[in-house]
């Protein structure tokens, strides 16, 4: 029962570089979320997927874009890497809809832009 | 506009000594909180969970309060543990399910 695994755990870019990061759950959650947590900040939404075959922007989806791959698959892809995407980014997955129940994260990728 | 302020930023204590940890929130209307734990490098992981009409609510040595007038909660630990050193993430939802906001946590510290 592994919960939510996001691949890889670290990653250092290059400006312009385009990468994807993983989110796999095997909890048959609906609901999906990236989140990236900044220093001295909360986490901030960055696109989430309600049921499979959606998707909607959060809070900061400027330079992403997403696939909600199947029920237990939701992917972050940045086009063209930035130094202000620097973050660790979580997936997370929930069970009832958007509220219900709580939020299972997984143990979050850094990522570093140079 | 919603936000979660907690306090204080970070927090040192002795192993065995108790603590409170804040957070004050104007997320309106108000559907739940929650506290979650947040180890180094790790994800978060819940404590507890609080609706409006509840105002105290325990999970082993924490113990989560909510006052929902005057829109506090509190996270009380018991007991300190080195183990409980982490970051402490207090979480707020409105009641049309269009807004979970998160405060920046309280990074606690357990010194032996």
């Amino acid at each position: 029962n592994a919960g939510v695994t996001q691949t890889p755990k670290f990653q250092v870019l290059k400006t312009g570089q385009s990468m994807t990061l993983q989110c796999a759950q095997d909890m048959n959650h609906n609901s999906m979320y990236w989140y990236r947590q900044d220093p001295g900040m909360g986490l901030r939404l960055i696109y989430y997927s309600a049921s499979e075959g959606t998707t909607d922007k959060g809070e900061v989806p400027n330079g992403y874009n997403v696939s909600r791959l199947n029920k237990r698959e939701f992917s972050l892809r940045l086009e063209s890497a930035a130094p202000s995407q620097t973050s660790v980014y979580f997936c997370a997955s929930r069970d009832r809809g958007l509220m219900g129940n709580v939020l299972t994260f997984g143990a979050g990728s850094r990522l570093t832009v140079l | 506009k919603n936000q979660v302020e907690q306090s204080p930023q970070s927090l040192i204590i002795l192993e065995g000594k108790n603590c409170t940890l804040q957070c004050n929130y104007t997320v309106s209307p108000f559907s739940n909180l929650r506290w979650y734990k947040q180890d180094t490098g790790r994800g978060p992981v819940s404590l507890t969970i609080m609706t409006f009409s509840e105002n105290t609510k325990s999970n082993g040595r924490y113990t989560a309060t909510l006052d929902a007038d005057t829109k506090q909660s509190s996270l009380h630990i018991t007991a300190s543990q080195l183990s409980d050193s982490a970051s402490y993430i207090c979480v707020v939802s409105d009641t049309g399910g269009f807004k979970t906001i998160f405060g920046a946590g309280t990074r606690l510290f357990v010194k032996a």
